[in-house]
């Protein structure tokens, strides 16, 4: 099964913060992060690995909950360029490395 | 700069006509893999390539096969395509497995007729 992303569609007023959460039903080895923009491929953005970890740059960062087997993408003071569709890719244990990607949130950011 | 280059990015082809997506890295990455993404959907893992070695999704099409002659070199075989078919053919990269991120091409959206 494929991880279940929520929201599934944003919209934000540039400035404004989002969280986008992605939850799997069975445990996760590690949790990888992509934007696409229409028509394009999609770009990574991070991957977390270890249970409790949060990653960032910019200002776009991550947690991941182990225990929870859920991940969290926080984008903060939006910008025009965050707009396009996230997905989150989750690897399982003992599914030889393959990654499955949420249904994906699309996000849209106004003036 | 080193990249994932798909070719042609557009491809148009007829029902049952056999049709090949090409892909190529100059990243010098051990594994490539091919993804189908149909409109508004999450991609979706058709196979991969660890060197030579070859992974076929088990719910892959029989339709649909592979080829990796060289390291840089990828391609997607469709023999007989269906109108179900018509997607967006993403061709990947990566230096290892998990948990090593995976570079992708900008795709060739393919229309069946």
């Amino acid at each position: 099964q494929q991880p279940v992303q929520s929201p599934q569609a944003v919209i934000l007023r540039e400035g404004e913060d989002a969280v986008i959460n992605c939850s799997s039903s069975k445990a996760l080895y590690s949790v990888h992060w992509y934007r696409q923009k229409h028509g394009e491929a999609p770009i990574f953005l991070m991957i977390l690995l270890k249970g409790g970890e949060q990653k960032g740059h910019d200002k776009i960062s991550a947690s991941f909950n182990e225990k929870k087997q859920q991940s969290s993408l926080y984008l903060t003071a939006s910008q025009l360029s965050y707009s396009g569709t996230y997905f989150c890719g989750a690897i399982r244990y003992n599914q030889g490395g393959k990654l499955i990607f949420g249904q994906g949130t699309e996000l849209s950011v106004k003036p | 700069d080193a990249m994932v280059i798909q070719n042609p990015r557009y491809q148009v082809t007829q029902f049952g006509k056999p049709v090949t997506l090409s892909c190529s890295q100059t990243l010098n990455h051990n594994v490539m893999y091919w993804y189908q993404q149909k409109s508004s959907q999450a991609p979706k893992l058709l196979f991969h390539y660890y060197d030579k070695d070859f992974n076929n999704e088990a719910d892959t099409p029989d339709n649909f096969q592979s080829r990796r002659p060289n390291t840089s070199f990828c391609f997607l075989d469709i023999r007989s395509p269906g109108l179900g078919d018509a997607a967006m053919y993403l061709c990947a990269t990566s230096r290892g497995t998990s948990p090593d991120e995976q570079y992708f091409g900008p795709g060739t959206r393919l229309t069946v007729t």
